[in-house]
């Protein structure tokens, strides 16, 4: 079975601090997702990352693939509060997703 | 607004009974993905199906089975429900996978077992 693993599972960082969050899956994939989840909500589509060395970017955050190093980032600049929440990862094997553990991100001001 | 409905939003039941949440995907998705969440569990896969017939079982328990019609819309029926099935139930919705189709989660039903 495909393993998707994170780390940290718990991020406490202070406003205007740089961190990345790590994303390490077993098996061949060049297809990988990130979703952010504020508490109680629903996930919510970050980035779509479909080959080997794909950057993508949205406004403090980036994310990059690896598929090499089976390895997915998701970098954070100048952290805000807005960004505290949950990040997950997902791995799709062209037959079904398979999620991380979660991130759970705490910006404290 | 991912464009997947769920219903009900809110559901109070007791030990024991049985019930039913209900998914429509967004517009020309096939397949539909059920998932549970809860505090101690995580997001936890329990099954998908693509147009109408299943496709990948994750951990579903016995006591529950979900079903997609013709129309696509999918319904995950709980029975025998115990106060450890008390969760966040999200339904997701794709086109189909491996062509880098990300998929979409509905807003969720949560269910309290008391």
């Amino acid at each position: 079975e495909l393993k998707v693993e994170q780390n940290p599972l718990f991020l406490s960082m202070q406003e205007g601090k740089n961190y990345t969050i790590y994303c390490n899956y077993s098996t061949t994939s060049d297809r990988l997702y990130w979703y952010r989840q504020d508490p109680g909500k629903s996930l919510e589509s970050l980035f779509v990352l479909l080959s080997n060395g794909a950057v993508k970017q949205e406004g403090r955050l980036m994310a990059s693939l690896d598929t090499k190093a089976r390895l997915s980032t998701l970098h954070i600049t100048a952290a805000v509060h807005d960004l505290s929440a949950t990040y997950f990862c997902a791995v799709d094997n062209g037959n079904q997703f398979y999620f991380g553990t979660g991130t759970s991100l705490t910006v404290i001001p | 607004d991912s464009g997947v409905t769920q219903t009900p939003k809110h559901l109070i039941t007791a030990t024991g009974q049985r019930v039913t949440l209900r998914c429509s995907p967004r517009s020309g998705d096939l397949s539909v993905y059920w998932y549970q969440q809860s505090l101690d569990q995580g997001l936890q896969f329990l099954i998908q199906y693509y147009n109408g017939e299943e496709r990948a079982k994750g951990n579903i328990l016995e006591r529950f089975s979900a079903q997609q019609f013709p129309d696509l819309h999918s319904e995950l029926n709980l029975s025998s429900l115990e106060l450890g099935d008390s969760a966040l139930y999200f339904c997701a919705s794709s086109a189909d996978l491996g062509a880098g189709n990300t998929i979409y989660f509905g807003e969720g039903s949560w269910l309290t077992v008391v």
